[in-house]
């Protein structure tokens, strides 16, 4: 039970380039997450997935897309990396749905810089 | 308009009892307060969660008060071990159902 796995650990983009973080859990929960971690701010919701075949933005959606491949699966896009888009990206998934403040399982994050 | 606040850090020493507290004014009816503990490096953790009075598990206890407009994470007797960044988390769900993270308390541990 490897619980809530990302790839990659890191990355070095320039600006203009494209890329995609993906995030899996193994804990048959319905919601997933992707948060950005940045000096001084915390943790700031980008976007997030109740359940299967469903996305809403979250506190700072802008640049980012998302797709929520599979109960499983919920992968992070960037279509044209910005220098404001270097942070650390943690994806996180819950039971139930993020209609409720559930207990929340976290990936080990992705650093990413943009050049 | 949503805002969870936390103190930026904190001193401690090995064995007193250390309190965090997050001020959630906007907090809805049917939020939860929770906890996550981070180490360096790492994803954050699930300490505790609670909705109102008084919440004890193995590692802290969490109290709100009537009003729920904060929280106070308490930590037994810390170690070293708990040298960490702790974060509360509060559901705004009368404002379009964010999920609020405060910034973080570094809380720093000394022998």
């Amino acid at each position: 039970n490897a619980g809530v796995t990302q790839t990659p650990k890191f990355q070095v983009l320039k600006t203009g380039q494209s890329m995609t973080l993906q995030c899996a859990q193994d804990m048959n929960h319905n919601s997933m997450y992707w948060y950005r971690q940045d000096p001084g701010m915390g943790l700031r919701l980008i976007y997030y997935s109740a359940s299967e075949g469903t996305t809403d933005k979250g506190e700072v959606p802008n640049g980012y897309n998302v797709s929520r491949l599979n109960k499983r699966e919920f992968s992070l896009r960037l279509e044209s990396a910005a220098p404001s888009q270097t942070s650390v990206y943690f994806c996180a998934s819950s039971e139930v749905g993020a209609d409720v403040t559930d207990t929340q399982y976290f990936g080990p994050g992705t650093r990413l810089t943009v050049l | 308009l949503a805002k969870t606040t936390q103190p930026i850090s904190m001193d401690s020493y090995e064995g007193q009892e250390v309190n965090i507290t997050c001020s959630h004014n906007n907090i809805a009816t049917n939020d939860y307060i929770t906890w996550y503990q981070q180490f360096p490096s790492q994803g954050p953790r699930f300490i505790i969660q609670g909705y109102k009075t008084k919440v004890t598990n193995e590692v802290a206890s969490l109290f709100i008060p009537a009003d729920r407009k904060s929280s106070t994470l308490s930590l037994p007797r810390v170690s070293l071990s708990d040298t960490a960044v702790y974060y509360c988390l509060v559901g705004y769900y009368n404002q379009g159902g964010k999920l609020i993270f405060g910034q973080g308390t570094e809380l720093s541990v000394k022998p």
